[in-house]
């Protein structure tokens, strides 16, 4: 089972909303991460978690606030987001680097965002 | 730092033809890994093939094989016998096998597959 499931599917929000989205992978990975895609651009990089800790944080404004509750599941906490931030947010997960080996990352299907 | 360049924004290919999308890439390392990633219009993106750069052998995966010329820094993916749900994006991708956990993207390459 290579599946990592994304919660909302779509999501539209206003200026001003606090919102959540959810990410859930039981493949027993131990990294997992957010990316930003806009349309017909490759996936940017937000955060990593590594064995539940932040390990990279590439620079992302505090109005997305990530958390990784336990080793399954990774949220991005929404607040304040300005219209430049609708995209496709993405959740990926993989075993991470372990004896030397890189593993390959598998992504969820995303969550549309839409800001008002 | 490493770059990613995929040089054709689209391609077309024939039903059942085959087809062959160029990804070449900087870096000073010795060792490190490649990808093409898959992502249909609005669906999900899907890792199509990896390469580890310390293998000579290139990978294959049913239908798709890639040509990894590393002195040349070249990873190129073929695609055999098209089909028309071949029709995505596809993503060509680096990792450092020094422990970083960050995948450097090209900026992909559109291909339409035509009946």
């Amino acid at each position: 089972d290579t599946e990592v499931t994304q919660t909302p599917k779509h999501l539209v929000m206003g200026m001003t909303n606090k919102k959540s989205l959810k990410c859930e992978q039981h493949m027993g990975h131990r990294a997992m991460y957010w990316y930003k895609q806009k349309a017909k651009k490759p996936p940017e990089l937000m955060f990593v978690y590594s064995y539940e800790k932040l390990s990279i944080n590439e620079s992302v404004p505090s109005r997305f606030s990530p958390e990784c509750p336990n080793s399954s599941l990774l949220n991005l906490h929404l607040h304040a987001l300005q219209p430049e931030d609708s995209a496709l947010y993405l959740c990926a997960s993989s075993q991470g680097n372990w004896r030397g080996r890189s593993y390959e990352q598998y992504f969820g299907p995303g969550t549309r965002l839409t800001v008002t | 730092a490493q770059t990613v360049t995929q040089s054709q924004p689209e391609m077309s290919v024939q039903e059942a033809e085959t087809v062959t999308l160029s990804c070449t890439y900087d870096t000073s390392e010795s060792d490190y890994y490649l990808f093409w990633y898959k992502q249909p219009p609005s669906r999900q993106m899907i890792l199509v093939i990896r390469q580890e750069a310390y293998k000579q052998q290139n990978a294959t995966e049913n239908r798709f094989s890639v040509n990894f010329q590393k002195a040349a820094k070249s990873f190129s993916l073929k695609i055999s016998d098209s089909q028309l749900g071949d029709a995505a994006m596809y993503f060509c991708a680096y990792r450092s096998a020094d422990g970083s956990e960050k995948l450097v993207f090209g900026k992909g390459t559109k291909l339409t597959v035509n009946p």
